[in-house]
């Protein structure tokens, strides 16, 4: 079974912290995918890396997927309160022939004024 | 343009009543996806369709589940029996085609509570 350990499970900081979330597994994915989602909504896709290595910035957040393609980090500076939210980590098993994901439990994000 | 939808938003059934939850799918996708996200939990994968083909049931956690697509677009979760344990938020999603690193694009979900 192939899982993603998704740590801390809570965050709860001050606007202007800058924080990292992490995602970990044992076994290796042919991509990564980091969603963050809202209370009564769906998950809403960040962003998607595919290289061992890769890293990529979007706005104040960084995600890089490590070497070995088993683990991802997210790494967000000066938080600020629209940030609040569960970031999820999702990988994308090399067997099945399509975009089947597997979800961390995610990460819970406050970050208060 | 509309995203997926799903239908309803919440639901809640006595213990071994029957449910139907229901996601219309973004026009033109061929791939749908549902997914169960319990409390506190990140969505874990039930069911693949690509068009009205299900090429994936691996992840239903047992016969009292059962999914559909006949026509390719529109896609029906059932339950049968329901149990407590089936409390959880129903995700479905889209993609544009079956191709890797294809987007999926989530509905809001529907929150069953069995009581």
């Amino acid at each position: 079974t192939q899982l993603l350990e998704q740590s801390p499970q809570f965050l709860s900081i001050q606007e202007g912290e800058n924080l990292t979330v992490y995602c970990n597994s044992s076994s290796v994915f042919s991509s990564l995918q980091w969603y963050r989602q809202e209370p009564g909504e769906g998950p809403v896709l960040l962003v998607t890396v595919v290289t061992g290595g890769e890293v990529k910035k979007l706005k104040r957040l960084t995600f890089q997927f490590g070497d070995a393609r088993k683990d991802s980090s997210l790494h967000i500076t000066a938080a600020q309160p629209g940030d609040t939210g569960l970031y999820l980590c999702a990988g994308r098993p090399f067997s099945g022939g399509y975009n089947k994901l597997i979800f961390g439990a995610g990460t819970r994000l406050a970050v208060h004024p | 343009g509309a995203g997926v939808s799903q239908s309803p938003r919440y639901k809640v059934a006595k213990r071994g009543q029957d449910v139907a939850l229901r996601c219309d799918p973004i026009s033109g996708h061929v791939s749908l996806f549902w997914y169960q996200q319990a409390l506190g939990q990140g969505p874990e994968f039930l069911t693949y369709f690509q068009n009205e083909a299900q090429l994936d049931k691996s992840g239903l956690p047992s016969d009292r589940f059962f999914a559909e697509r006949p026509e390719g677009s529109v896609s029906t979760l059932k339950i049968q029996r329901t149990q407590q344990e089936d409390s959880a938020v129903y995700l479905c999603a889209s993609s544009l085609t079956s191709g890797d690193y294809n987007e999926q694009f989530f509905g809001p979900g529907t929150r069953l509570t069995v009581l």
